[in-house]
C-alpha cells in the first residue's frame, strides 16, 4: 500500500476551463475526503464521501465544482469554467476510523 | 469565521531544546483535535492527536495537551531536532453528528529549529 495517490500533481490551465482531479484513497479506507489550500492557510473542507455516497458539502463548494467517488473507490473533483480565485492545492485525504486522515501530495492548480 | 487559530505564524527554537505551538478554538462542540506536520511538496502528515474526555496524550518527543475550559490547545516537542522543521497545523473535528470526520484547520505554524 502507496497511501493516497493524487494525480496530476500540478495544473496550469486557462481561466473558462475545465479540469478534473483524481485521488486514489488507500484501499481498505471507506471515507474520502476533499480539502483545499490557499497560501498562508491551513486546508479547508471541500466535501467528503462515505464510501459512494457524498455526506456533506462546503458552502465553499459552488455550482461550479462537483465531485464523484463511483463505486467507493477513486474520486474525481471538477471545477467547471475556472476562476483565478480557484487557483489552491487541492488535497485529498482518506480515513477508515475517526483519527488520522492520510493526506495525498495534493493537486496544484494555477488558473490564468 | 475562523474556528480554529494558530496565533503564532512562526516559532524559531534552538536544537534538543522544547518547542511548544499553541492552538484556540472558539466551537465548544468540538471534541476531538489532531495535530498535522507539513513539508513543502507534501500534504500533511498525522502527528498526534486528543480526545476531549482526555487532557493529555504523549507519543515519543510529542506531547499535546488540552484545556477544555480555555479552549485551547499545545504540541511539546521535547528535543526539538532540525528535521521537525515543517509547518504544524492544529485540526478540530466532531466526533459524532453529520460533520462526523470534518476536519477545521488552523492557519498553521512554522516551526524552524537550527542545529
Amino acid at each position: 500500500d502507496t497511501g493516497v495517490s493524487q494525480d496530476p500533481r500540478h495544473k496550469i490551465t486557462k481561466r473558462g476551463q475545465n479540469v478534473t482531479f483524481r485521488c486514489d484513497p488507500i484501499s481498505e479506507h471507506n471515507r474520502l475526503y476533499w480539502y483545499r489550500q490557499t497560501l498562508g492557510q491551513g486546508p479547508e473542507f471541500l466535501t467528503y464521501f462515505q464510501n459512494e455516497a457524498q455526506l456533506e458539502k462546503s458552502r465553499l463548494l459552488s455550482d461550479r465544482f462537483s465531485a464523484e467517488r463511483p463505486k467507493g473507490s477513486f474520486s474525481t473533483l471538477e471545477i467547471q469554467r475556472t476562476e483565478q480565485g480557484d487557483s489552491a492545492m487541492y488535497l485529498c485525504a482518506s480515513s477508515s476510523h475517526v483519527a488520522g486522515q492520510y493526506f495525498g501530495p495534493g493537486t496544484r492548480l494555477t488558473v490564468t | 469565521d475562523q474556528q480554529v487559530k494558530q496565533n503564532s505564524p512562526s516559532l524559531s527554537v534552538q536544537e534538543g531544546r522544547i518547542s511548544i505551538l499553541n492552538c484556540d478554538y472558539t466551537n465548544s462542540m468540538f471534541d476531538y483535535f489532531l495535530w498535522y506536520k507539513k513539508y513543502p511538496a507534501e500534504g500533511p502528515t498525522f502527528l498526534i492527536s486528543i480526545s476531549s474526555i482526555k487532557d493529555k496524550n504523549e507519543d515519543g518527543r510529542f506531547t499535546v495537551f488540552l484545556n477544555k475550559s480555555a479552549k485551547h490547545l499545545s504540541l511539546h516537542i521535547v528535543p526539538s531536532q532540525p528535521g521537525d522543521s515543517a509547518v504544524y497545523f492544529c485540526a478540530a473535528m466532531r466526533e459524532s453528528g453529520t460533520s462526523y470526520g470534518k476536519l477545521t484547520f488552523g492557519q498553521g505554524t512554522i516551526l524552524t529549529v537550527h542545529p
